[in-house]
């Protein structure tokens, strides 16, 4: 079982759409969650953290089930630009290191 | 400024040879990271080193040998280059070891083996 897991898509969506991605893990004792967006032959970039009580930035808002081992992340209004990979990534304390989910694939489309 | 700098930014070499790549950040960060993703676009860690000294070596081949001068250095040098190897390798900073901050990213050295 991958440590990371993430529906590869594509996700195709119109402009304007509500698109929701999920991510499961499988290490109980990850501490840190987060979503990175990655554009096609670009590097990663951070979207925003993902904190137990939920947190919200604009259109973008990220859920996190500890219970369940469960990350979402919910796009409102869905833009051109908003065209790329979305990566789950989670990260414990003792392993001292990030781990990248493959990612999920976002084309919006006018 | 560039955060986290990478060169070259395109190699392309044959199988057999020895190539270095650099990495450079000016963030003031204590860790750096080696990641390599490959063609179904995994990133997986390979090296991680805090304040010059080595915290993860990930099964890497020994071929691959990482060597931080400094703080704000991370090369990593690769000895008999594969087919293999082919991939895009990422150079990566955080603060501290302690994994609850996030990487920033160099735009990454895009590896291609003849």
């Amino acid at each position: 079982r991958k440590e990371v897991e993430q529906d590869p898509g594509p996700f195709n969506v119109p402009e304007g759409a509500t698109v929701a991605f999920n991510c499961t893990y499988s290490n109980s004792a990850s501490q840190s969650f987060f979503w990175y967006r990655q554009d096609c032959r670009k590097e990663p970039k951070l979207l925003m953290s993902v904190y137990s009580s939920g947190n919200e930035d604009g259109r973008f808002t990220a859920q996190l089930n500890r219970a369940s081992q469960y990350i979402s992340l919910l796009i409102r209004d869905s833009k051109l630009s908003d065209s790329a990979t979305y990566l789950c990534v989670v990260s414990d304390t003792g392993r001292r290191a990030l781990t990248f989910g493959s990612g999920t694939r976002l084309q919006v489309q006018p | 400024d560039t955060a986290v700098s990478q060169t070259p930014k395109y190699l392309v070499t044959q199988m057999g040879n020895d190539k270095s790549i650099k990495c450079e950040q000016n963030l003031g960060h204590d860790t750096m990271y080696w990641y390599k993703q490959d063609s179904k676009k995994f990133l997986k860690i390979m090296f991680s080193y805090n304040n010059k000294e080595l915290i993860i070596n990930e099964t890497v081949p020994n071929r691959f040998s990482p060597k931080s001068p400094d703080k704000a250095h991370l090369n990593l040098h690769i000895n008999s280059l594969e087919l293999g190897d082919s991939a895009v390798y990422f150079c990566a900073s955080s603060p501290d070891i302690y994994s609850n901050q996030p990487q920033h990213f160099g735009d990454g050295t895009r590896l291609s083996i003849l």
